[in-house]
């Protein structure tokens, strides 16, 4: 099974300042896609950010942008200008055709915006 | 479309008692994924179906837990008989088939507690 690593369970940033959350991920796949996914307290998970892993170029989403190192396995997610609308649990997900094409998430970053 | 739609959002049922989890996906996806939620774990898959065939029951915890999907509208997660440390968020989520780019989409997920 593939391997997605959250490495901080809880981050904190004050309200308008950036931030950056980490993952890091174990294959040996060539081909697959990452995600970011987003838990608010109402529960429900939400997508935040996608990028395939044949493009180099980082994906952006208003606020939200990563920074992928496919040599690296590193696919971190940068929010700037926090907003307090942003705290909330982040999750990291892998998947993979090549693998049943399944998710594979890691444990989380607990995020929270100060004002 | 109304999305994943899981019933019930919440359920206390008392230990040895048997639960019934249920899922709609959305019409036309070809996947779908039972997860469950705790502290201690995150996000863990318990089984996913691919066109209504289950492809990985590997993160099934025990004998105790069974999952069906009878028809392409519908699947069920029971647990039979319940344990206190059964209690957990479980997310049911539908995915559209292709080359792995296509999002999770999640249901907004069934709170259990087993006393």
């Amino acid at each position: 099974a593939q391997t997605v690593t959250q490495s901080q369970p809880e981050m904190s940033v004050q309200e308008a300042e950036t931030v950056t959350l980490s993952c890091t991920y174990d294959t040996s796949e060539s081909d697959y896609y990452l995600f970011w996914y987003k838990q608010p307290p109402s529960r429900q998970m939400i997508l935040v950010i996608r990028q395939e892993a044949y493009k180099q170029q980082n994906a952006t989403e208003n606020r939200f942008s990563v920074n992928f190192q496919k040599a690296a396995k590193s696919f971190s997610l940068k929010i700037s200008d926090s907003q307090l609308g942003d705290a909330a649990m982040y999750f990291c997900a892998y998947r993979s055709p090549n693998t049943g094409n399944q998710f594979y998430f890691g444990t989380g970053t607990s995020l929270t915006v100060i004002p | 479309d109304a999305g994943v739609i899981q019933s019930p959002r919440h359920e206390v049922t008392e230990m040895g008692q048997e639960v019934t989890l249920r899922c709609k996906p959305i019409s036309g996806h070809d996947y779908l994924f039972w997860y469950r939620q705790t502290m201690m774990r995150g996000l863990e898959l318990l089984i996913y179906f691919n066109n209504n065939v289950p492809i990985d029951d590997s993160g099934m915890p025990e004998d105790r837990f069974s999952a069906k999907m009878p028809n392409a509208s519908f699947s069920t997660l029971k647990i039979q008989p319940s344990e206190p440390r059964d209690s957990a968020v479980y997310f049911c989520a539908s995915s559209p088939a292709g080359q792995g780019y296509e999002k999770l989409f999640f249901g907004s997920g069934t709170q259990l507690s087993v006393l």
